[in-house]
C-alpha cells in the first residue's frame, strides 16, 4: 500500500546537526512533490520544507531557511531533511507528506512521523 | 506569509449534532484550501482539498465551502470518531496551517 515511513530522530544538543530520511513505498515516488512538516510537541502543524519532484525545487519557510536542507534520491525511494545548527525550538515530530495528485496542492499521504528533540 | 486563523480554538459537542468549524486568510487564496482531521497519536488526514472536495474515502457527512478568505468546514452529524483536532491550511502562497480547533465530547 501507499506508504511513507520518517526515520532518523533522536536527541541531540542545541547547535547539533540531524539528517531525518522518508522512506516511500507503494507509489512511484520519482513522479511526486513531497515536503516535511513538524509538530511541537502540543502544538500545531508548521511546513518546513518542499521538494518537486526530480529535486530542482526546493524552498524551505524563514525559521529554518539556511539551516535545513531538503534533498531526495529517487533511485532509493527517500526524502532525506538535513537540519544544521539545531536549536530548542526545533523540537517536534517530523512528519514528511506527499502532496496530491491534483491541481491542488494539500498533502494526501503522510508517514507516522520521528521524534526529534533539541535539549542540553 | 499568509495567516490562517481558526476558530474557536475548542469547542464541546455531543454526537449527533452538527458542527461547523472557520478558518479565515490573512489575505485572498481563491479556492487554495484545505481541512485536515488529527486524532490523538496519529498523523494529520486530509479530508477535504479546493475548499470543498472531498478526499477520497471522506464520508458525505464532512463538507466545505468559502473561498477567497472565509472558509467553513461542517460535520453534519457528529460521530464518536469524529472527535479530533482539525486543521485548515492554505496553500496558494506556499503553506501554512491554521492553529487547530479541537473537538472534544461534551
Amino acid at each position: 500500500q501507499v506508504q511513507l515511513v520518517e526515520s532518523g530522530g533522536g536527541v541531540v544538543q542545541p547547535g547539533e546537526s540531524l539528517r531525518l530520511s522518508c522512506v516511500a513505498s507503494g507509489f512511484t515516488f520519482n513522479s511526486d512533490e513531497v515536503h516535511w512538516v513538524r509538530q511541537a510537541p502540543g502544538k500545531g502543524l508548521e511546513w518546513v520544507a518542499f521538494i518537486s519532484y526530480g529535486g530542482q525545487n526546493k524552498y524551505n519557510p524563514d525559521p529554518v531557511k539556511g539551516r535545513f536542507a531538503v534533498s531526495r534520491d529517487n533511485s532509493k525511494n527517500t526524502l532525506y531533511l538535513q537540519m544544521n545548527g539545531l536549536k530548542a525550538e526545533d523540537t517536534a515530530l517530523y512528519y514528511c507528506a506527499r502532496r496530491l495528485r491534483s491541481s491542488h496542492k494539500a498533502f494526501d499521504v503522510w508517514g507516522r512521523g520521528t521524534l526529534v528533540t533539541v535539549s542540553s | 506569509e499568509i495567516v490562517m486563523t481558526q476558530s474557536p480554538a475548542a469547542l464541546s459537542v455531543s454526537p449527533g449534532e452538527r458542527v461547523t468549524l472557520s478558518c479565515r486568510a490573512s489575505q485572498s487564496i481563491s479556492s487554495d484550501l484545505a481541512w485536515y482531521q488529527q486524532k490523538h497519536g496519529q498523523a494529520p488526514k486530509l479530508l477535504i482539498y479546493g475548499a470543498s472536495t472531498r478526499a477520497t474515502g471522506i464520508p458525505a457527512r464532512f463538507s466545505g465551502s468559502g473561498s477567497g478568505t472565509e472558509f467553513t468546514l461542517t460535520i453534519s452529524s457528529l460521530q464518536s470518531e469524529d472527535f479530533a483536532i482539525y486543521y485548515c491550511q492554505q496553500y496558494n502562497n506556499w503553506w501554512t496551517f491554521g492553529q487547530g480547533t479541537k473537538v472534544e465530547i461534551k
